[in-house]
């Protein structure tokens, strides 16, 4: 199985700051990665697919990037909104499976 | 728009059974694969389950595989997950997720989607 590592679990950042999440991929997935994010109590939402295409109607500010075994998630310019839990996904293979999480909070 | 309801959460005993069920809309439900995701309360996501369009191929993932089946009815537009040989550690809300689209991907995309959700069930295991 491919294991997911998500670093880190946790951040507090402020607003206006540059945040980066990192995936790692224990083999490599080629571009086979999404990125989640998911609010208390609200259901997931698809904020990248295929590593670095933005999602419809997500805003801009996020990005993500990489290929192979090493994948981030960056929020340019952090919001209030952007207080989240966050969740890249591979599926190159089954099993799928998650990242273990990230919550930043603002 | 797409809409999925999930149902059939509820209170089951350990050993026990259910079976949930995710209704779709908004979509040619038979284009679709689907897949099923968990998420114990407090904890992070977990994927369960995957089912082609047709419904001739099935994943699982380790910890459910042997105890849960996957299936669809193409003609209602509905999603299923049996689940049986309940335990602790099954307790979670269940989702359903949009998969690919049939002939809109190609390799490990078509592994991919997530897309569109439904709000979740919640199965509780406990005497």
């Amino acid at each position: 199985d491919i294991q997911m590592t998500q670093s880190p679990s946790a951040m507090s950042a402020s607003v206006g700051d540059r945040v980066t999440i990192t995936c790692r991929a224990s083999r490599g997935i080629s571009n086979y990665l999404a990125w989640f994010q998911q609010k208390p109590g609200k259901v997931p939402k698809r904020l990248i697919y295929a590593a670095s295409t933005l999602q419809s109607g997500v805003p801009s500010r996020f990005s993500g990037s990489g290929s192979g075994t090493e994948f981030t998630l960056t929020i340019s310019s952090l919001q209030p909104e952007d207080s989240a839990t966050y969740y890249c996904l591979q599926h190159d293979d089954y099993p799928l499976t998650f990242g273990g999480g990230t919550k930043v909070e603002i | 728009e797409v809409q999925l309801l999930e149902s059939g959460g509820g209170l089951v005993q350990p050993g026990g059974s259910l079976r949930v069920s995710c209704a779709a809309s908004g979509i040619i439900f038979s284009r679709y694969a689907m897949n099923w995701v968990r998420q114990a309360p407090g904890k992070g996501l977990e994927w369960v389950s995957a089912i082609s369009a047709s419904g001739g191929t099935t994943f699982y993932g380790d910890s459910v595989k042997g105890r849960f089946t996957v299936s669809r009815d193409n003609s209602k537009n509905t999603l299923f997950l049996q689940m049986n040989s309940l335990g602790a550690g099954d307790t979670a809300v269940y989702y359903c997720a949009t998969g690919s689209r049939l002939g809109y991907c190609s390799g490990g995309s078509c592994l991919g989607g997530f897309d569109s959700w439904g709000q979740g069930t919640l199965v509780t295991v406990s005497s």
